[in-house]
């Protein structure tokens, strides 16, 4: 499974990009990234997922590099309820420490 | 569709009782997961299954046990409570890593 990489913690104003990085540079070739996150105590929920190309839906768009060593999960329009536990993972749906969002009217 | 339903939603157990935690879905999902989330830390994964009859272990296995007789039922046993297994589990199930979680059953050991 890909190890990942997090930072802690982020802030983005409210209304602005939240754009969350995730390192996953052991990731093997046909390996998918998801994206989960963690609002407050309750369980998670899956945003999007990927293997090489961008993706997008009507929750976030998720941007992985050509060599597939990192992506980025973007949220466009970032709203105080945004405010979570971000955690990216590998196929093996092994999670980190995630990062903690916290949108800032 | 109920989805992922975890019985009980809240436990206080003594140490050295036993427990099961229950975890059902109604999707019809082959792949299901257990993990428990420690407070402030994220999930750490306890013992997945992709299908009926199969289990294996994750991360912290240690303490738990689990059997898959059906698609539908993925049950956490632990057999002598510690302190240390006081946490919030968490089951999940799905198809494909696109997973759908329960609300979390929260476990304390005094």
């Amino acid at each position: 499974d890909a190890k990942t990489t997090q930072p802690t913690s982020m802030d983005c104003a409210e209304g602005r990009a939240a754009n969350l990085p995730c390192n996953h540079s052991t990731i093997s070739g046909n390996e998918y990234v998801y994206w989960y996150r963690q609002i407050h105590s309750q369980g998670p929920q899956y945003i999007i997922h990927g293997l090489k190309n961008n993706e997008t839906n009507e929750m976030a768009s998720l941007i992985i590099t050509e060599d597939r060593k990192s992506s980025t999960l973007i949220l466009p329009h970032a709203t105080l309820r945004d405010t979570a536990v971000y955690y990216c993972t590998g196929d093996k749906l092994i999670f980190g420490q995630g990062t903690t969002l916290q949108v800032k009217p | 569709n109920a989805g992922v339903t975890q019985t009980p939603k809240f436990r206080i157990l003594k140490i050295g009782q036993s427990m099961t935690l229950q975890c059902a879905q109604d999707m019809n999902h082959n792949y299901m997961y257990w993990y428990r989330q420690d407070p402030g830390m994220g999930l750490k994964l306890i013992y997945y299954s992709v299908g009926a009859g199969i289990t294996d272990k994750g991360e912290v296995p240690n303490g738990y046990n689990v059997s898959r007789s059906t698609t539908e039922d993925f049950p956490l046993r632990l057999e002598l409570a510690a302190p240390s297994q006081t946490s919030v589990y968490f089951c999940a199930s799905g198809l494909t890593g696109e997973l759908f979680f329960g609300e979390g059953s929260r476990l304390t050991v005094l």
